[in-house]
């Protein structure tokens, strides 16, 4: 069984521009969720996806959004970077949108200078 | 929204100690996970226990829904459970974290 897998490990940007970050789900799982930790908190809820359809979306601007491929993969985009931005990005997945266990990639983490 | 709290939020402790992690949660849930996050950042599943009791090794669990609170326990403590546990809840499509506690362990 395939665990969930994250890419790039890391990243480097500056202000105001765009940055597209992937997430590989684990086999058998549909729901794929994105969280924002900053350094030294608890991860904060970006948006889910459930075959393919948002499902959910935290207090975060339109300037993130995202996309899930019949595949089950997903992909965070982040546009007009702003330094607060700069976090580690973990993506979760799951085979239900609340009532299971979300099994959490290790991230990516994204420096904006 | 929900909102969680856990204590403590550090916790220094000797190699073989024991410790209880809490997280209390303000209303009611279906999913209650505990987290250990490594240095390099990667969450590792260590309970999905919305309710009841689990063990795995020196660490168990126990959840009480209906007073919302929920316990990590660690034995024997080793160096190598040192991190941030993080407890987390849900009754909708998201998980909401605590904002952790910081565990050291020294040999």
């Amino acid at each position: 069984e395939t665990g969930v897998t994250q890419s790039p490990t890391h990243l480097i940007k500056t202000r105001g521009q765009q940055v597209t970050l992937r997430c590989s789900s684990q086999s058998g799982h549909n729901t794929v969720s994105w969280y924002q930790q900053a350094l030294g908190q608890g991860p904060q809820f970006i948006f889910q996806y459930y075959r393919e359809e948002e499902n959910g979306r935290g207090n975060f601007p339109p300037r993130f959004s995202g996309l899930q491929f019949p595949n089950y993969s997903s992909e965070l985009n982040v546009n007009a970077l702003e330094l607060d931005d700069s976090a580690l990005y973990l993506c979760a997945s799951s085979s239900s949108v609340s009532t299971d266990t979300q099994y959490f990639g290790p991230g990516t983490r994204l420096t904006v200078l | 929204g929900i909102q969680v709290e856990q204590s403590p939020p550090d916790l220094i402790l000797q190699e073989g100690a024991n410790s209880t992690l809490r997280c209390n949660f303000s209303d009611s849930v279906n999913n209650l996970q505990w987290f250990h996050q490594n240095p390099w950042g990667q969450l590792i599943n260590l309970f999905y226990i919305p309710s009841g009791t689990k063990q795995n090794g020196r660490l168990s669990a126990t959840t009480v829904a209906t007073e919302r609170y929920s316990l990590l326990y660690i034995s024997s403590s080793q160096t190598t459970d040192s991190g941030v546990y993080f407890c987390a809840v849900a009754n909708t499509d998201k998980l909401i974290f605590g904002t952790g506690t910081r565990l050291q362990v020294f040999p």
